[in-house]
C-alpha cells in the first residue's frame, strides 16, 4: 500500500520567515495530495490540496508544489505568523472517481512560529 | 461546527465496558471514515464506508466494530478494549464523485481513555 514520509517532524521559525514541509510518497498511482492543519486540541482542517495534473497551487501565503517524477510534494508558507503554529499533515491517495479514495497521512510536522 | 459532529468528546472506560462512539454529518457526503490518532503516530485509517457499504477494514482488531446505518451516521462500537487503544478517534466524511475524492471534513474527535 501507500507509504507517506513527512519531514521535518518539528520546525521552528521566526515570525515573517518562510516554512517548508516536505513529503514523499511511494505509490506512483497516487494523484491527490491534500494538506491538513491541526491546531492544539482541534480537528484537522484541509488548507490546500493539489492533483497530479498541476505542478503548483497557491492560496495567499500558502503554496503546494508537486514533483510526480520524484514522488514528492511540499507545503510552503510565506510570511509566517504565530497563528500558523500547528501540526501540519500531508496525505496522498489514488483518486480514481469513486474507488481507492482513502487518504494515507504522513506523521505530521509541528510548526512553531516565534513572535 | 464544520458539519461533522462527534459524540462524546471525551470517554473514559474500563477494559470490560461496552461503549459506542457516534459521528453525524450534514454535508451530503457519501463516504465516512474512522481514523485513530495516537501520540507521535500518523493518522491511522480504521474503516471506510462508501454509500453505507464498508469498503475498507484496515486490519483493525475485532474489539472495534463499525456500523453505518445510513449515509449521515457512523458508529464505532467498543468492547473489551486495551489501554493501548487510548487515543483520539476522528471521524471524517467526503464526497465521492466523478471528479474523485474531495478533501475530508473531520469531526472534533472523541478522546478515549481506557483504564
Amino acid at each position: 500500500g501507500e507509504n507517506v514520509e513527512q519531514h521535518p517532524s518539528t520546525l521552528s521559525v521566526q515570525e515573517g520567515d518562510s516554512a517548508v514541509i516536505k513529503c514523499t510518497y511511494s505509490d506512483s498511482a497516487s494523484n491527490y495530495f491534500p494538506w491538513y492543519k491541526q491546531e492544539l486540541g482541534k480537528r484537522p482542517q484541509l488548507i490546500i490540496d493539489i492533483r497530479s495534473n498541476v505542478g503548483e497551487k497557491k492560496d495567499q501565503r500558502i503554496a503546494v508544489t508537486l514533483n510526480k517524477t520524484a514522488k514528492h510534494f511540499s507545503l510552503h508558507i510565506t510570511e509566517t505568523q504565530p497563528e500558523d503554529s500547528a501540526v501540519y499533515f500531508c496525505a496522498a491517495s489514488k483518486d480514481s472517481g469513486g474507488s481507492n479514495y482513502k487518504l494515507t497521512f504522513g506523521k505530521g510536522t509541528l510548526l512553531t512560529v516565534n513572535p | 461546527e464544520t458539519g461533522v459532529t462527534q459524540t462524546p468528546r471525551h470517554l473514559v472506560m474500563g477494559m470490560t465496558n461496552k461503549k459506542s462512539l457516534k459521528c453525524e454529518q450534514h454535508l451530503g457526503h457519501n463516504a465516512m471514515y474512522w481514523y485513530k490518532q495516537s501520540a507521535k503516530k500518523p493518522l491511522e485509517l480504521m474503516f471506510v464506508y462508501s454509500l453505507e457499504e464498508r469498503v475498507e477494514n484496515n486490519s483493525v482488531p475485532s474489539r472495534f466494530s463499525p456500523e453505518c446505518p445510513n449515509s449521515s451516521h457512523l458508529f464505532l462500537h467498543l468492547h473489551t478494549l486495551q489501554p493501548e487503544d487510548s487515543a483520539l478517534y476522528l471521524c471524517a466524511s467526503s464526497h465521492e464523485g466523478t471528479q474523485g475524492v474531495g478533501g475530508y471534513t473531520f469531526g472534533s474527535g472523541t478522546r478515549l481513555t481506557v483504564v
